[in-house]
């Protein structure tokens, strides 16, 4: 079975201050997804990375970044210099590669709530 | 081009009626999802369609709960004599490639 685990549920910063959200993924699969989603207050996922479990490259977007690490069973998030318009809740996920061509259902961990104050 | 799309978005029942939730999915993505949200938890897988066939039914909670994609396209969730713990938010999500979900916004359903 899998599982994804968010410690934290909220986290308070400060506008411009760097900010890490942890994930932590159990799988049997030696071949995975992991995501990171965002729902602001308005309620609607929006997708933010995917890798999968062969790539573990750290991948920079803008003020995101993304430590994939498979000793540990990491997939950690962080902002850099946070905007009030970061404030939302940020889920992580984890799919197995489907089989036959089938997709795969998200296993969602419970989310973080980032409060970020101007 | 348009996203993913859910009517209505809120529906308030009355315990024991039955409620039909729609989704209309992105245009050429063969995978559809259900996935149920309680208040403060993430998304919980519910069923899964490629294309017209139901591939994956293992998160519906009860016989209650029914989905249907007959075209292929759009697609119903339909709950039974629904009840207050079936209160949640039901996400869609439609996908063409392996993993990539796109989400609709989402029917809050309160049941009172």
């Amino acid at each position: 079975a899998q599982k994804v685990t968010q410690a934290q549920t909220e986290i308070s910063v400060v506008e411009k201050e760097d900010v890490t959200l942890d994930c932590v993924y159990e799988t049997r699969d030696t071949t995975y997804y992991l995501f990171w989603y965002k729902q602001p207050p308005s309620g609607e996922l929006v997708f933010l990375i995917r890798r999968n479990s062969f790539d573990e490259q750290n991948e920079i977007s803008g003020r995101y970044s993304w430590n994939f690490q498979k000793s540990t069973s990491s997939f950690n998030f962080t902002i850099t210099a946070s905007q009030v318009v970061d404030s939302a809740v940020y889920f992580c996920a984890l799919s197995e590669a489907g089989r036959s061509g089938a997709n795969s259902k998200l296993t969602f961990g419970k989310g973080i709530t980032l409060s970020v104050r101007p | 081009g348009a996203g993913v799309s859910q009517s209505p978005r809120y529906k308030v029942a009355k315990r024991g009626q039955d409620v039909a939730l729609r989704c209309d999915p992105i245009s050429g993505h063969v995978s559809l999802f259900w996935y149920q949200q309680a208040l403060g938890q993430g998304p919980e897988f519910l069923t899964y369609f490629q294309n017209e066939a139901q591939l994956d039914k293992s998160g519906l909670p009860s016989d209650r709960f029914f989905a249907e994609r007959p075209e292929g396209s759009v697609s119903t969730l339909k709950i039974q004599r629904t009840q207050q713990e079936d209160s949640a938010v039901y996400l869609c999500a439609s996908s063409l490639v392996q993993g990539e979900q796109f989400f609709g916004p989402g029917t809050r359903l309160t049941v009172l």
